[in-house]
């Protein structure tokens, strides 16, 4: 079993459209967990962090920890064909910055 | 401001070669990382500079991986006898300081295609 997991898609959505995105993963030490955007042939770009368990909403986007359930999500409320990527989450056990777990990504098709 | 540049965009070379992969930071970031991602995958750490030193180089996959970052601030990551497998995006990143709630801004990457 892979530490971090995240089904690869792609996931294709109408415009305008609620998208939920999501990881489990295995190793109840994780305390920080991080989505991030990747574009292709670009570098992925962070979009929220959470700490622990919890909501945290910004903009149209709303990340989501259960660790009870070792489970994380990433909501986009309404869709734009500028979402189109790929959704990675990383997780790491301690706020020193190294060894981020990265998942292997949801790519996203939203259609116009 | 300038963001993270790598050079070179893509490189191919041949098995057993030696290859050097640059990354620029953001002007004043002390943090630098080096991840791989391959096809389909998300990235994967490799090392995590703070200055000039490596705080954690745990990710090289073994020795013929090594990166120096001699004034704190462009790194050199060098791969010695390259191998089939190791053909992967390389990506590095930059932070003011470190920490997961430091945002790390990654470069385009490297693609490296050893034939």
């Amino acid at each position: 079993q892979k530490e971090v997991e995240q089904d690869p898609g792609p996931l294709s959505v109408p415009e305008g459209a609620i998208v939920s995105l999501n990881c489990t993963y295995s190793n109840s030490a994780f305390q920080y967990f991080m989505w991030y955007r990747q574009y292709s042939r670009k570098g992925p770009e962070l979009l929220m962090y959470t700490y622990s368990s919890g909501n945290k909403e910004d903009g149209r986007f709303t990340a989501q920890v259960d660790k009870s359930s070792k489970y994380i999500s990433l909501f986009i409320r309404d869709s734009q064909p500028s979402d189109s990527a790929t959704y990675l989450c990383a997780m790491s056990i301690n706020n020193y910055g190294q060894n981020f777990v990265f998942g292997p990504g949801t790519r996203l098709s939203v259609l116009p | 401001g300038a963001g993270v540049s790598q050079t070179p965009s893509n490189k191919v070379t041949e098995k057993g070669k030696y290859v050097e992969l640059r990354c620029d930071p953001i002007s004043g970031h002390t943090a630098l990382y080096w991840y791989r991602q391959s096809l389909g995958q998300g990235p994967e750490f490799l090392i995590y500079f703070q200055g000039t030193g490596a705080a954690d180089d745990s990710g090289l996959p073994n020795d013929r991986f090594f990166a120096v970052r001699p004034e704190g601030s462009v790194s050199t990551l060098k791969i010695q006898r390259t191998e089939r497998g190791d053909s992967a995006v390389y990506l590095c990143a930059s932070s003011p300081a470190g920490g997961v709630t430091d945002t790390q801004y990654f470069g385009p990457g490297t693609r490296l295609t050893v034939l």
